[in-house]
């Protein structure tokens, strides 16, 4: 199975703030990566798909970049709506794995 | 819109089969440009892969699961389910259905439901 590490395991950030979060492969899964956000209680969101493509609907200030091992998640200008956990989901092979997650703090 | 819902027996007996159901409603389970997923989720824990299945019966396990799962589709009532034999306390965890978009990224899902193995 691909290991998928996320970095940092909590995060925490005042609204304004631009938060990066780091997810790494333990092979090379191309663009074939997904970021999603949880908030308590409720079913995940999907943000970002294809490494950097946007989700329609979802905010601008959320955007993706990587490709091969390492990627990121980057919010820019933090908003209240946005303190939540933040998964990356491999699907280059299956089984699909996910990262196990970082959460998203008020400073 | 697509919607999807779990439904099942939220409570079940160590070494009995776990059995969900998810309605899919906005979309058919028809469509050829999905696959149909279960993923769970431990309490206070992250998220795991099940497998999915297509229209067309075609299904794909995780390995660590295989033994036990099986997933299923009744394209006539747009739902499709997941089976888990012999649970234990390990598998109580919130189960999510989801679509797959060709396979890949899963932009819909339900609410999630919360099965606990207890006896």
């Amino acid at each position: 199975d691909i290991q998928m590490t996320q970095s940092p395991s909590t995060l925490s950030a005042s609204v304004g703030d631009r938060v990066t979060i780091t997810c790494r492969a333990s092979q090379s899964i191309s663009s074939w990566l997904a970021w999603y956000q949880q908030k308590p209680g409720k079913a995940p969101k999907l943000l970002i798909y294809k490494a950097s493509s946007l989700e329609s609907g979802v905010p601008s200030r959320f955007s993706g970049s990587g490709s091969g091992t390492e990627f990121t998640l980057t919010i820019n200008s933090l908003q209240p709506d946005d303190f939540a956990t933040y998964y990356c989901q491999q699907y280059n092979s299956s089984p699909w794995t996910f990262g196990q997650g970082t959460k998203v703090e008020i400073k | 819109q697509v919607q999807l819902q779990e439904s099942g027996p939220g409570l079940v007996k160590p070494s009995e089969t776990l059995s969900l159901t998810c309605t899919v409603s906005g979309g058919s389970v028809r469509s050829g440009s999905y696959y149909w997923s279960w993923i769970r989720q431990p309490p206070g824990k992250g998220l795991e892969w099940i497998g999915y299945i297509y229209y067309s019966g075609s299904t794909n396990y995780s390995p660590s699961l295989k033994s036990r799962v099986t997933i299923s589709v009744d394209t006539s009532k747009n739902q499709f389910s997941l089976k888990l034999s012999s649970v234990t306390a390990a598998d109580t965890a919130v189960y999510y259905c989801a679509r797959e978009v060709g396979a890949t990224a899963m932009d819909y899902w339900g609410q999630g439901t919360l099965v606990t193995v207890s006896s």
